[in-house]
């Protein structure tokens, strides 16, 4: 496509509840990332993917988060048993190497009631 | 591990005048530095980046930055800033070929006042 594309582009739902978020990145990044950016916050890494290999994880902040991606396609960020802490905007960017400039999508909006 | 210092969370400034966002890194043998702007309700748009070579780096909407190695910065500047550059702007850096993690600044709000 012409750039990443997320959705829901807003979200808002009831503590406790789970949440799906879409990423579709550019056709042919092989790299894929999402990110968190809480109100007034830079930017935190949460996962990387990077075609077949292994995710890189290391950016989860608990175990109700986890992702996973479909070849070098779309990718899911799964949010279990939402807490109000969770509230931020979700990133996701593509790229077609590493350390090159990541395209960003415009992000999905959760909101935790 | 990166690390990147943004050392100004606002900086208010009126149109046509110039502008510096300030960004230091941490240092490491080799470095690849981003500047990225993210306007109200988008992503982020990439501005500029240092690669290599040339220490100064030209980037759209007239922005310019420069890698200085000695201090460990890459402050970007604009001659003459417009209202349409009002927005919220992010340095980042990533250690170099091979390296797939950006490390991002908690960013600078650049308010344009008429």
């Amino acid at each position: 496509g012409a750039g990443v594309s997320q959705s829901p582009s807003n979200k808002v739902t009831e503590k406790g509840k789970d949440v799906e978020l879409r990423c579709d990145p550019i056709s042919g990044h092989t790299a894929l990332y999402w990110y968190r950016q809480r109100l007034g916050q830079g930017l935190e890494f949460l996962i990387y993917f990077q075609g077949n290999s292994a995710p890189d994880k290391s950016g989860l902040p608990s175990d109700r988060f986890s992702a996973e991606r479909t070849g070098e396609s779309v990718s899911t960020l799964t949010i279990q048993r939402t807490q109000q802490e969770d509230s931020a905007v979700y990133l996701c960017a593509s790229t077609a190497r590493p350390a090159e400039t990541q395209y960003f999508g415009p992000g999905t909006r959760l909101l935790v009631l | 591990a990166q690390s990147v210092t943004q050392l100004d969370s606002q900086v208010p400034v009126f149109e046509e005048a110039p502008v510096e966002l300030r960004c230091n890194y941490s240092s490491s043998v080799s470095v690849y530095l981003f500047w990225y702007v993210q306007y109200p309700n988008q992503g982020l748009q990439l501005l500029l980046k240092y690669l290599s070579g040339s220490t100064l780096v030209k980037g759209i909407n007239g922005f310019e930055a420069e890698f200085n190695k000695s201090q460990t910065s890459f402050h970007l500047r604009k001659p003459s800033v417009h209202i349409s550059d009002t927005a919220e702007y992010f340095c980042a850096s990533s250690g170099g070929a091979g390296s797939y993690q950006l490390t991002f600044g908690k960013g600078t709000k650049l308010s344009v006042i008429p």
